[in-house]
């Protein structure tokens, strides 16, 4: 079945460090994928995503790439700031369900 | 603004109570959808409702219920029936169509405890 994989967290970095979230996934078909940020208290917002293989979604300072070969989706960013602190989500959607498939978070907490 | 509208922000239930969290948006979305979070885990999708008057389960719909009246609407309730309804639940919708590539919007999310 599909399934997405990320790293464990907690992570901890100081500001303007490089940020990498490690995601992995298992799907049928062609999914798109998504990354989502939720900030303490709050629902998830969208971040970026990508349809397709090779394709880069970017967002604030945020990037990630469609890897076919790999299976992988990772998370970076060149420069953290402490307002980068959150909890985030890789997921895939897959066209014949239309349903989110989420990794399980990866928190990160970014210290000035 | 367009956007999801999640009610209340906290709720309480009592034993045997039954309890429903309302969810409106505006964005003349299609879809919609019930997530419940718990601390250090992944979203898990309770029901989903891909048009008016039809919904499906997700992966965790035992002890839970919804309707889907009105296109803008998709109120969720958490029967007695679920022994153990303390968590987070997240309520977003979607455009259907895009071959799946259409990202889901997201609500601020109600939190449910236990009396």
């Amino acid at each position: 079945g599909n399934s997405v994989t990320q790293m464990e967290g907690p992570v901890t970095l100081s500001e303007e460090a490089f940020l990498t979230i490690n995601c992995t996934y298992t799907a049928t078909g062609y999914p798109s994928l998504f990354w989502y940020v939720q900030y303490p208290g709050e629902g998830l917002q969208l971040l970026l995503k990508a349809t397709k293989a090779d394709d880069k979604g970017s967002n604030k300072g945020f990037e990630a790439t469609y890897r076919k070969e790999t299976t992988s989706f990772h998370l970076e960013k060149g420069s953290v700031q402490v307002s980068d602190s959150a909890v985030y989500f890789c997921a895939l959607r897959t066209s014949n369900t239309g349903k989110l498939i989420f990794g399980q978070g990866t928190t990160l907490q970014v210290k000035p | 603004d367009g956007g999801i509208t999640q009610s209340p922000k906290y709720l309480f239930r009592k034993e045997g109570q039954n309890v429903t969290l309302s969810c409106e948006q505006n964005l003349n979305h299609d879809a919609m959808y019930w997530y419940r979070q718990d601390p250090g885990q992944g979203l898990r999708l309770i029901y989903y409702s891909q048009i008016v008057n039809d919904f499906q389960k997700g992966d965790i719909a035992e002890g839970y219920s919804v309707s889907r009246e009105k296109k803008e609407s998709f109120p969720l309730t958490v029967t007695s029936a679920q022994k153990n309804p303390t968590a987070f639940y997240l309520c977003a919708s979607s455009m259907q169509g895009g071959g799946g590539n259409q990202p889901q919007h997201f609500g601020d999310g109600t939190r449910l405890s236990i009396l």
